[in-house]
């Protein structure tokens, strides 16, 4: 069964600072990667996805990711970090032929003015 | 275009009590899930759907029972409540079991006193 890891319950990074949020994954099978954020008291909307086309795969509000097979890892990149980036990040697999998206723990973002 | 729509957004049980979430999408998705989210645990499945008429558990069915009679809903019943089912739920839907993202309600908080 698939599953994914996040390293990091918290992060804190300063306002202009790189963002990096880590996700490892496990996957039998080639995986379908996603990255969802969520605001206080709102649904998850989706950041980007991978789908198996390019591994570097760009996403709203400046967020990019990197599938990289050889470290199972799926690590979410922002290069200058913004007040409004605060909010909770989630890492999710999926695979095909299985009908469940199994998602992580969460890292919640932090941004210090 | 609604989306995924859920009702109630909060609700506070009595143990013993019993109650259905709904769960509503005007997308014409096929795939619909329930998760619940606790602090520091992500999002849990506790049941989903491939299409009206089939359901199957997630990781944490145990207190809920769910139906599909049409594509557009996707209720969540809890017969016996209990205070571990203190959480919040979200609805989630999606086109297919391949690389396609989910698309997730804004939530329902409950209470379970």
């Amino acid at each position: 069964a698939q599953s994914v890891t996040q390293l990091g319950s918290h992060v804190s990074v300063s306002e202009g600072a790189l963002v990096l949020l880590r996700c490892n994954y496990s996957s039998s099978v080639p995986p379908y990667l996603f990255w969802y954020v969520q605001y206080p008291n709102q649904g998850l909307q989706l950041l980007l996805k991978y789908t198996s086309a390019a591994t570097l795969v760009k996403g709203i509000n400046g967020f990019e990711a990197e599938f990289k097979k050889s470290e199972t890892s799926f690590h979410l990149t922002k290069p200058s970090a913004h007040m409004s980036d605060a909010a909770e990040y989630f890492c999710a697999v999926s695979v095909h032929r299985d009908d469940k998206i199994i998602f992580g723990k969460g890292t919640r973002l932090h941004i210090l003015p | 275009n609604a989306g995924v729509t859920q009702t109630p957004k909060f609700r506070i049980l009595k143990i013993g009590q019993s109650m259905t979430l709904q769960c509503t999408q005007d997308m014409n998705h096929n795939y619909m899930y329930w998760y619940r989210q606790d602090p520091g645990m992500g999002l849990k499945l506790i049941y989903y759907s491939v299409g009206a008429g089939i359901t199957d558990k997630g990781e944490v069915p145990n207190g809920y029972n769910v139906s599909r009679s049409t594509t557009e809903d996707f209720p969540l019943r809890l017969e016996l409540a209990a205070p571990s089912q203190t959480s919040v739920y979200f609805c989630a839907s999606r086109r297919h079991n391949m690389n396609t993202e989910a698309f997730f309600g804004q939530g329902t908080r409950l209470t379970v006193v």
